[in-house]
């Protein structure tokens, strides 16, 4: 059972517009939530996190929101650069520390 | 450099034998997670280990076990290996950041089943 949900597996942005990256959940449980970013070949590599008690973190380009009662949170990156073309995962976990991937969304951002 | 080191970065062998991946988790962690990633799907939790005691258990075959070593090393073992265990392997390990945890994934190991 896929606990944490990204429908969309590919996107393809502008260069210079914003991309929106979302993901669903379905453990009301989850209290920590966190993008990942991989390249080709490489490990994921951490982006961007936020817990429970907040609706957004911001982090440079990049700007995670959380809607709790929609279970639901999205992943800005504006404006967006051809380097930021790679697969996002976005991930949860709750107590027990054990966490549950999305299966990724690849995102192209053209030139 | 995410400080989580893997070997080998890559493996071919043929069906029924059995591998070792090995993980060394950045120094001062003391969880190691093993993940595989098959062809167009996200990462499959596999197992956790804290501190050398198994802590956690997901989609994990009872084909494939694992264990961490005193000194917090990590291996993950496949055996009687079969075409569809050809996957990218990854470890990573965590600790904690103001009450939440993070993790650091090693660059995973390629493993081919011929």
């Amino acid at each position: 059972d896929q606990q944490v949900k990204q429908n969309s597996p590919s996107l393809s942005v502008q260069e210079g517009r914003i991309s929106i990256l979302n993901c669903d959940y379905t453990n009301s449980m989850f209290d920590y939530f966190l993008w990942y970013k991989k390249y080709p070949a490489e490990g994921p590599t951490f982006l961007i996190s936020i817990s429970s008690i907040k609706d957004k973190n911001e982090d440079g380009r990049f700007t995670v929101f959380l809607n709790k009662s929609a279970k639901h949170l999205s992943l800005h990156i504006v404006p967006s650069q051809p380097g930021d073309s790679a697969v996002y995962f976005c991930a949860a976990s709750g107590t027990g520390n054990q966490f549950y991937f999305g299966t990724g969304t690849s995102l192209t951002v053209i030139p | 450099d995410s400080g989580v080191t893997q070997t080998p970065k890559h493996l071919i062998t043929a069906t029924g034998q059995r591998v070792t991946l090995r993980c060394s988790p950045r120094s001062g962690d003391l969880s190691v997670y093993w993940y595989q990633q098959s062809l167009d799907q996200g990462l499959q939790f596999l197992i956790q280990y804290y501190n050398g005691e198994e802590r956690a258990k997901g989609n994990i075959l009872e084909r494939f076990s694992a264990q961490q070593f005193p000194d917090l090393h990590s291996e993950l073992n496949l055996s009687s290996l079969e075409l569809g265990d050809s996957a990218l392997y990854f470890c990573a390990s965590s600790r904690s950041r103001d009450g939440f945890y993070e993790q650091y994934f090693g660059p995973g190991t390629r493993l081919t089943v011929t």
